[in-house]
């Protein structure tokens, strides 16, 4: 609906292990965010890329990074998942770094045990 | 202090009721403001940008309060598909949005 697609939708991983979660934009966004979603709780920004490049990041720690392609697909990775890290993750899509119109894909539920 | 804060309700109200969130902001360099609506455990859809001005959109309606830092919505004629969570933001510059915890409504019949 939104043209922004995540994957996995579901994931179960061990605490220490590492995670790739993909986002495919909508066709012409130039510009990814990624949110982290916790139960209860509003999206958190973790970071923006704009044109293959970091363009922003919250207040999160150097152990979640991510890569944006030229085909305006994009990747979060954590390293050494920890139980907090248990989460909806979101990534949202948009022209030219914009803050209106951000689209979100459906997100990737992860689970850390 | 969150930098964005909802009351998280629940709000309860029955169809064809005009019902109202607030939400306040911390930060005072924050220029853009926005509601989005999120259906249980599905991705945020954007609802309406709110403007200085005040804007309405069918029976939605936003207002900014700079001056006193916070943003309201309100639904007038509320309908049961209008059940939902809503989240204030707020953006203070092009790279970063901060989403409130959202208020969830629950509309009855």
């Amino acid at each position: 609906e939104t043209g922004v697609t995540q994957s996995p939708t579901h994931l179960i991983k061990t605490r220490g292990q590492q995670v790739t979660l993909r986002c495919s934009s909508q066709s012409g966004h130039n510009t990814v965010s990624w949110y982290q979603q916790a139960l209860g709780q509003g999206p958190q920004f973790i970071f923006q890329y704009y044109r293959e490049e970091e363009n922003g990041r919250g207040n999160f720690p150097p152990r979640f990074s991510g890569l944006q392609f030229p085909n305006y697909s994009s990747e979060l990775n954590v390293n050494a998942l920890e139980l907090d890290d248990s989460a909806l993750y979101l990534c949202a899509s948009s022209l030219d770094r914009g803050l209106e119109k951000l689209f979100f894909g459906s997100g990737t539920q992860l689970s850390v045990l | 202090r969150k930098e964005v804060e909802q009351d998280p309700g629940p709000f309860n109200v029955p169809e064809g009721a005009t019902v109202a969130f607030n939400c306040t902001y911390s930060n005072s360099a924050s220029q853009s403001f926005f509601w989005y609506r999120q259906d249980c455990r599905k991705e945020p859809k954007l609802l309406m940008s709110v403007y200085s001005s005040g804007n309405e959109d069918g029976r939605f309606t936003a207002q900014l309060n700079r001056a006193s830092q916070y943003i309201s919505l309100l639904i007038r004629d509320s309908k049961l598909s209008d059940s939902a969570t809503y989240l204030c933001v707020a953006g203070g510059s092009y790279q970063k949005v901060t989403f409130g915890t959202g208020t969830k409504l629950q509309v009855i019949p």
